[in-house]
């Protein structure tokens, strides 16, 4: 049973260009979630979503971030046009179906430069 | 008000020692409460759920205290290997949404 798997591990952007992150849950998973840390700082939680449903996006800024997890295939943050600012650790996270200490699997996270 | 805070260290302690971790969350109707551990550069990884009456895995003892609101990790005979940054995560209620806190380095010297 593969874990959570992301890609790519590492991206290289322009300022300006377009960062697309991928993240496949867990078999069995259908809640995701996304994360990003900055160096030497800690996890912020950005996004969770259900199939086809994003149910919590709190932490998501207004503008150039946008995710989704469709029917099929894995979920996408999306990030355009982007500034060095967003230069940091995205993880992705899945759980299974809800329920008491239904705890969190990660995975090893894509990290994105923007020059 | 952070949903989970979390005194951010960092802790240096010796080999051998005993150090313990206090996490204080802001929604009392949470319902799961864990604590991960993330190594540099790593993701994190699941360390141990906190239950209700307290659990014990090996050298680690975790503490739940819905009344105050927190949550502990206490980690006997530390070893050089427990070197780390500790996340203490809490849902929302009893749903399935996340709170991490900021995570408490800790560094075991030799």
């Amino acid at each position: 049973n593969a874990g959570v798997m992301q890609n790519p591990r590492h991206l290289v952007r322009r300022r300006g260009q377009e960062a697309r992150l991928r993240c496949s849950p867990m078999k069995g998973h259908s809640h995701v979630y996304w994360y990003r840390q900055l160096p030497e700082e800690g996890l912020k939680f950005m996004v969770y979503l259900q199939k086809e449903n994003i149910i919590d996006e709190s932490g998501m800024p207004k503008e150039r971030f946008s995710a989704e997890f469709p029917k099929e295939g894995p979920s996408i943050l999306r990030i355009q046009q982007v500034v060095r600012g967003d230069s940091a650790a995205y993880f992705c996270a899945s759980s299974g179906t809800e329920g008491l200490n239904t705890e969190a699997f990660f995975g090893q996270g894509t990290r994105l430069t923007v020059v | 008000r952070k949903e989970v805070e979390q005194d951010p260290g960092p802790f240096n302690v010796p080999e051998g020692a005993t150090v313990a971790f206090n996490c204080t969350y802001s929604n009392s109707a949470s319902q799961s409460f864990f604590w991960y551990r993330q190594d540099c550069r790593k993701e994190p990884k699941l360390l141990m759920s906190v239950y209700s009456s307290g659990n014990e895995d090996g050298r680690f003892t975790a503490q739940l205290n819905r009344a105050s609101q927190y949550i502990s990790l206490l980690i006997r005979d530390s070893k050089l290997s427990d070197s780390a940054t500790y996340l203490c995560v809490v849902n929302k209620d009893t749903g399935n949404q996340f709170y991490f806190g900021t995570g408490t380095s800790l560094t075991v010297i030799p």
